[in-house]
C-alpha cells in the first residue's frame, strides 16, 4: 500500500460546481497535512495546512479524518483558474520525511 | 523578487557531463530540500539538509551530490549526468521553528540528459 494515495481524476467539472477530493495516508503517527497545488510544469504552491480541527479559506475547506486516515479538499464555486493538479502531503515531525501524493487532476470547464 | 530560486530554470546537456544546479532562498529558513518529479509520479527527495553542517541522503542520491554553501544556499550536482536523470527538479525549504513545518518551493529546473 502506498504511505499516502489520491485518486489521480481527472475530475472534470463545470464552473460554479462543488467538488472534493479525498487522500489516504497510512502512517497513523503523521501529525502534518496539506494541499498542495501544481500547475502544469510549475512548482507545488502551498494551498492550506489541515488542522485538525478542519479550516476554511475562502472557497476552500480542509478536513482530516484521524480515526479513518484521510484529509479532504472541498473546493467551492469552482473557477477556471482552479484548473491543477492537487497534491495531498503528509508529515511526521521531528523528520525530513514529506510524504506527496501523485495528484488529482481537476479541470474545470467553461 | 521570488523568496526560494532556482538556477537554471532550464538545461539539456548530454550524457557522462557534470551538472551543478543552484538553489537560494531569502526566507531565512534553515532546512532545505531537494526533490525531483517525473510524469506520474510523486515527488522523491534526493537530498535533505537540517542546517549548514547537516546533510542527508534522502531516497533516491545515488548518482548525486549536494553541498549547502550557506544557510541561503544548496546545490545539487550530477557528477556524471545519465538520460533517467531527465526530470524536473524542485528545491524546497522550511523552518524548523515552524510548529506545522510547512515547505516552500523553488521554481523548478527542467533537465534533460540526451
Amino acid at each position: 500500500r502506498k504511505e499516502v494515495e489520491q485518486d489521480p481524476g481527472p475530475f472534470n467539472v463545470p464552473e460554479g460546481a462543488t467538488v472534493a477530493f479525498n487522500c489516504t495516508y497510512s502512517n497513523s503517527a503523521s501529525q502534518s497535512f496539506f494541499w498542495y497545488r501544481q500547475d502544469c510544469r510549475k512548482e507545488p504552491k502551498l494551498l492550506m495546512s489541515v488542522y485538525s480541527s478542519g479550516n476554511e479559506d475562502g472557497r476552500f475547506t480542509a478536513q482530516l479524518n484521524r480515526a479513518s486516515q484521510y484529509i479532504s479538499l472541498l473546493i467551492r464555486d469552482s473557477k477556471l483558474s482552479d484548473s491543477a493538479t492537487y497534491l495531498c502531503v503528509v508529515n511526521t515531525p521531528g523528520t525530513y520525511k514529506y510524504i506527496f501524493g501523485t495528484g488529482t487532476r481537476l479541470k474545470v470547464l467553461a | 523578487d521570488a523568496d526560494v530560486t532556482q538556477t537554471p530554470r532550464n538545461r539539456i546537456t548530454k550524457t557522462g557531463k557534470r551538472i551543478m544546479l543552484e538553489c537560494s532562498q531569502t526566507k531565512g529558513h534553515d532546512r532545505m530540500y531537494w526533490y525531483r518529479q517525473d510524469p506520474g509520479l510523486g515527488l522523491q527527495l534526493i537530498y535533505y539538509s537540517f542546517d549548514v553542517k547537516d546533510i542527508n541522503k534522502g531516497e533516491i542520491s545515488d548518482g548525486y551530490s549536494v553541498s549547502r554553501q550557506a544557510q541561503a544556499k544548496f546545490s545539487l550536482s550530477l557528477e556524471s549526468a545519465i538520460p533517467n536523470q531527465t526530470a524536473l527538479y524542485f528545491c524546497a525549504t522550511s523552518d524548523s521553528r515552524d510548529n506545522y513545518n510547512e515547505q516552500f518551493f523553488g521554481p523548478g529546473t527542467r533537465l534533460t540528459v540526451l
